[in-house]
């Protein structure tokens, strides 16, 4: 089964509406990442989440850790077609040793269309 | 920010021959850089560790034959593909931490065997 189930596969939404894309992981995380994709590009760093509860915000996008370290949501305000993208939840699943363990294991993605 | 490259960003290549896909990290130094490879609408697999001045750490079931990882400074690791076969056609990302955790990703190669 998946280790990182990212939800949902795929949205559609209109220019200037909010979304949500969550990613949830059936262990505690000791890191969270967010990356935004477009096809067959490289991936850029959003957000990175580390306690439990933390938010963090970067212009109009928010990402969220619950409490437990095991779900995390990223949240777009007033949506534009500049957000389109592969959004990509990538977890930190083992603790760090020698504090370099960076060994990220992806969601499936979400795909975002904003429609204008 | 820190960067992360990637050279080439494409490459084609005939059956049989090898690849070198370059990864540099342009504005910090990287002991440890990660190999991961995508196929079409599927997610990141992370195939390797790539530690400076040891040897690569390789995920199960790559074979550290076919991808030959080395990081002989702390700002460059190299994947080469050796004897590539169309099933080796793919994206191939690395990724290098920045100073406060962050990580960082390349631009990609993609790589198309004929």
């Amino acid at each position: 089964s998946q280790e990182l189930e990212q939800s949902p596969q795929s949205l559609i939404v209109q220019e200037g509406k909010n979304l949500t894309i969550n990613c949830t992981s059936s262990k505690t995380l000791y890191g969270l990442y967010w990356y935004k994709q477009k096809y067959g590009e490289g991936l850029i760093f959003l957000m990175m989440l580390q306690k439990g509860g933390e938010e963090k915000s970067h212009e109009k996008i928010t990402a969220k850790l619950d409490e437990k370290k095991q779900q995390s949501s990223l949240h777009i305000t007033a949506s534009q077609p500049s957000h389109a993208g592969i959004y990509l939840c990538g977890a930190d699943m083992l603790p760090r040793s020698g504090g370099s363990n960076y060994k990220l294991t992806f969601g499936k993605g979400t795909l975002l269309t904003v429609n204008p | 920010g820190a960067v992360v490259s990637q050279h080439p960003s494409w490459v084609i290549c005939k059956s049989g021959t090898s690849v070198k896909i370059e990864c540099r990290s342009l504005d910090f130094q990287a002991t440890t850089m990660f190999w991961y490879r995508q196929f079409p609408k599927q997610s990141l697999m992370l195939m390797a560790t790539s530690n400076e001045g040891s040897k690569a750490t390789y995920e199960q079931g790559v074979e550290k034959d076919k991808f030959l990882i080395n990081h002989a400074s702390l700002t460059l690791s190299t994947l080469t593909v050796t004897s590539a076969h169309p099933e080796d056609s793919s994206f191939y990302i690395c990724s290098a931490s920045g100073r406060l955790g962050e990580l960082f990703f390349g631009e990609g190669s993609r790589l198309t065997v004929l």
